[in-house]
């Protein structure tokens, strides 16, 4: 199966500021990449798919990028309702995989 | 809006089945073109894909536990279900149910899990 490693384990950043968190794939995943938030306590939230594409409902500040296996997921002015927890997932093969997460904590 | 709930037992020995059912409201569950998923998350750590159905009642599970799942579908009911035999402490986790709205892998929806802890 597909191994998504995501860096860094926590990131402390500031509000208004912007968060860059990575996703590595152990081989390429094409574009089939997926972001969701989590909030303690609550299910993940659909951020982005096809690498690049925010979900319903997402404000503009998320961006996703990348292809193969670097993917990149950028909050370009950090919100005080942004601070969770990001997994990266793959569904270019079955079983699809999550990464470990990355926790974006206040700084 | 759709509208995705567990419901099941929240304690299970160890050895016996692990039973959960998803009920889903906001639409029926035989419309559109979409599978219908279980994920599992032990405290603190990430999430795993366990496997889903389809509303013809086509499945597909995670090699990793396909011995000891299976996940059926009642659509009279607007449910879909997961059963997990033989289970240890390892299979202590919050199940979260999900839909799959490109039936590529790309879940959109999701209950908003229920805790089912292994234990004597």
């Amino acid at each position: 199966e597909i191994v998504m490693t995501q860096s860094p384990a926590t990131l402390s950043v500031s509000p208004g500021e912007r968060a860059t968190l990575s996703c590595r794939a152990s081989q390429s995943v094409s574009s089939n990449l997926a972001w969701y938030q989590q909030k303690p306590g609550q299910a993940p939230r659909l951020l982005i798919y096809g690498a690049s594409t925010r979900a319903t409902g997402i404000p503009a500040r998320f961006s996703g990028s990348g292809s193969g296996t670097e993917f990149t997921l950028t909050i370009s002015s950090l919100q005080s309702e942004d601070f969770a927890v990001y997994y990266c997932q793959q569904y270019n093969n079955w079983p699809i995989t999550f990464g470990q997460g990355t926790r974006l904590e206040i700084k | 809006q759709v509208q995705l709930q567990e419901s099941g037992p929240g304690l299970v020995k160890p050895s016996q089945t692990l039973s959960l059912t998803c009920t889903v409201s906001g639409g029926s569950i035989s419309s559109g073109n979409y599978y219908w998923t279980w994920f599992r998350q032990p405290a603190g750590k990430g999430l795993e894909w366990i496997g889903r159905i389809y509303t013809s009642g086509s499945t597909n599970y995670n090699p990793s536990l396909k011995s000891r799942v299976t996940i059926s579908v009642d659509t009279s009911k607007n449910q879909f279900s997961l059963k997990l035999n033989s289970v240890t402490a390892a299979d202590t986790a919050v199940y979260y149910c999900a839909r799959d709205c490109s039936s590529q892998g790309i879940f959109d929806y999701w209950g908003q899990g229920t805790l089912v802890t292994v234990s004597s």
